[in-house]
């Protein structure tokens, strides 16, 4: 099976811009999570969808959004952008998402916001 | 926010020795699963051990967990310099609301010397 896969794999924007990232999942995954990682604060999630719908939610404010499509694939938009939201975004999927799970994660998108 | 420490923050040995890395945790766990990130990319799934469960081996890795004490180890035997990665413990809350959610530590930063 194709692991998880993560488009574009670097992108450079500017703040105040917006930027939207894809994710798609290894075949037969339904639930897509996303995480940031940074090197203050670790790696933290962001929300997680599950046939379409967001089921669970980070402590990121309203400019992070994402959704999910019928067919699982994931994408995550982030709107006016700041320097801080500089990170590797990652996402991850797993069957179904109820614990217990493991994730398989993609190899990220590294954002530079300048 | 990230669930608790990892212990210690970098670890450096000979290739064939042991390595030891320590986890610990706020809150109450479904289970409890060490992750691998090699040099800022995907994280790779190990182990996951259940909150019912005080041990657990897969390979050269041996995971023990305490939850009276909220904290988690994750040894590697014969280390191989290949093992050279950050490794992060990650939480899945008990509960029914942790849906997708892994809850990460700091991680560990091992380098193996050939």
């Amino acid at each position: 099976k194709a692991g998880v896969t993560q488009t574009p794999r670097y992108l450079i924007k500017t703040r105040g811009q917006q930027v939207t990232l894809s994710c798609s999942p290894i075949s037969g995954h339904r639930s897509v999570s996303w995480y940031q990682q940074t090197p203050g604060q670790g790696l933290q999630f962001l929300f997680e969808y599950f046939s379409e719908t967001q089921r669970n939610k980070g402590n990121f404010p309203g400019r992070f959004s994402g959704r999910q499509f019928s067919n699982s694939r994931s994408e995550m938009n982030v709107s006016t952008l700041e320097l801080g939201d500089s990170a590797l975004y990652l996402c991850a999927s797993s069957l179904v998402g109820g614990a217990p799970y493991e994730q398989y994660f993609g190899p990220g998108t590294r954002l530079t916001v300048t | 926010s990230q669930q608790g420490e990892e212990d210690p923050q970098a670890l450096s040995i000979q290739e064939g020795e042991n390595a030891t890395m320590n986890c610990s945790y706020k809150t109450s766990i479904n289970n409890l699963q060490w992750y691998r990130q090699n040099s800022g990319r995907g994280l790779v799934h190990l182990i996951l051990i259940r909150s019912n469960e005080r041990e657990k081996h897969s390979g050269r890795l041996r995971v023990t967990l305490d939850t009276s004490k909220k904290s988690s180890s994750l040894l590697i035997t014969a280390s191989r310099a290949a093992d050279t990665a950050s490794y992060f413990c990650a939480t899945v809350g008990a509960g029914g609301t942790s849906y997708g959610k892994l809850t990460f530590g700091q991680g560990t930063i091992l380098t193996v010397h050939p």
